[in-house]
C-alpha cells in the first residue's frame, strides 16, 4: 500500500529565508508521481509542483523546488525567499501510475512565515 | 477558463437529511475525483469518475454515499441520512485525460456541517 509521511506538524520561517518541508513516501511500484499542494486558510487546494519517478532532474517552479531523493524515498519541498503569503498548510501526495488514479496525501505541515 | 467549480461552498444539514454536493469540472475535462478532508487531516480519496462511468469507488463508504457524473451537467456526490461524522470538507478535482496525470486541478471545496 502507498503511504505518505510528513513528520513536521508545524514549521516557522523568517520572511525572505528558505525553508524545507519534509516528505517521505512508501511504495513498491516503480512508476509514480509526487505532488505538493498548498492550502491557505481560505481552504482551496493549490497545485505547486510535480515530480515523476523517472524524471532525471529535480522539479522547479519559480520559488518552489522539489528535492527528490529516490533511494531515500524522500520528496522534500524547498521554498526559497519566503513571503508572508506562503503561510498555509502544505500537503505532499503520491499517485501510482498505471493503477488507480487516486492521490494518497500526507497529513500536512503548517508553515508560518514571520515578518 | 473557469476553474473547477463546486457548490455550495458551505452546506448545513441536520442528522438524517440528504446532502448533495455539486462539481463542475474545468472545461473539456472528463475525469472527476472526489476527496474528503476531515479536520486536521490530509485529503482522502473517495471516488474517480469519467462521464457516465464510475472507475474507482474504493474510497466510498459502502452505505449512504453515491456519486455520479452524467453525460450532461455536473458531477454529484450524494450523502443520504447524514450523520455528524460526515462533517468534513469535500473536494472535487478534474483532469483532462489519463495522459496528463500531473495536471489535476482542485475546486475550493464544500464544507459540510451536520448538526
Amino acid at each position: 500500500a502507498q503511504k505518505i509521511t510528513q513528520t513536521q506538524p508545524g514549521m516557522f520561517v523568517q520572511e525572505k529565508e528558505a525553508v524545507t518541508l519534509d516528505c517521505t513516501y512508501d511504495t513498491s511500484d516503480p512508476s509514480y508521481g509526487l505532488f505538493w499542494y498548498k492550502q491557505p486558510s481560505s481552504g482551496e487546494m493549490i497545485f505547486l509542483i510535480y515530480q515523476g519517478s523517472y524524471d532525471q532532474q529535480n522539479a522547479t517552479e519559480g520559488r518552489y523546488s522539489l528535492n527528490f531523493q529516490k533511494a531515500r524515498k524522500s520528496a522534500n519541498l524547498v521554498i526559497s525567499a519566503s513571503q508572508l503569503g506562503d503561510s498555509a498548510m502544505y500537503f505532499c501526495a503520491m499517485r501510482v501510475q498505471g493503477g488507480s488514479e487516486k492521490l494518497v496525501f500526507g497529513k500536512g505541515t503548517k508553515l508560518t512565515v514571520n515578518p | 477558463n473557469a476553474g473547477v467549480m463546486q457548490n455550495p461552498r458551505h452546506l448545513v444539514r441536520r442528522r438524517g437529511q440528504e446532502a448533495r454536493l455539486r462539481c463542475s469540472p474545468m472545461k473539456g475535462h472528463s475525469h472527476v475525483y472526489w476527496y474528503r478532508q476531515l479536520p486536521e487531516e490530509g485529503l482522502k480519496f473517495m471516488v474517480y469518475l469519467q462521464k457516465e462511468n464510475i472507475i474507482d469507488e474504493s474510497g466510498m463508504p459502502k452505505e449512504r454515499f453515491s456519486a455520479e457524473f452524467p453525460k450532461e451537467g455536473p458531477s454529484i456526490l450524494r450523502i443520504q441520512q447524514v450523520v455528524r461524522g460526515d462533517s468534513a470538507a469535500y473536494f472535487c478535482a478534474s483532469s483532462l485525460d489519463r495522459v496528463e496525470r500531473e495536471k489535476l486541478f482542485f475546486g475550493s471545496g464544500t464544507q459540510l456541517s451536520v448538526l
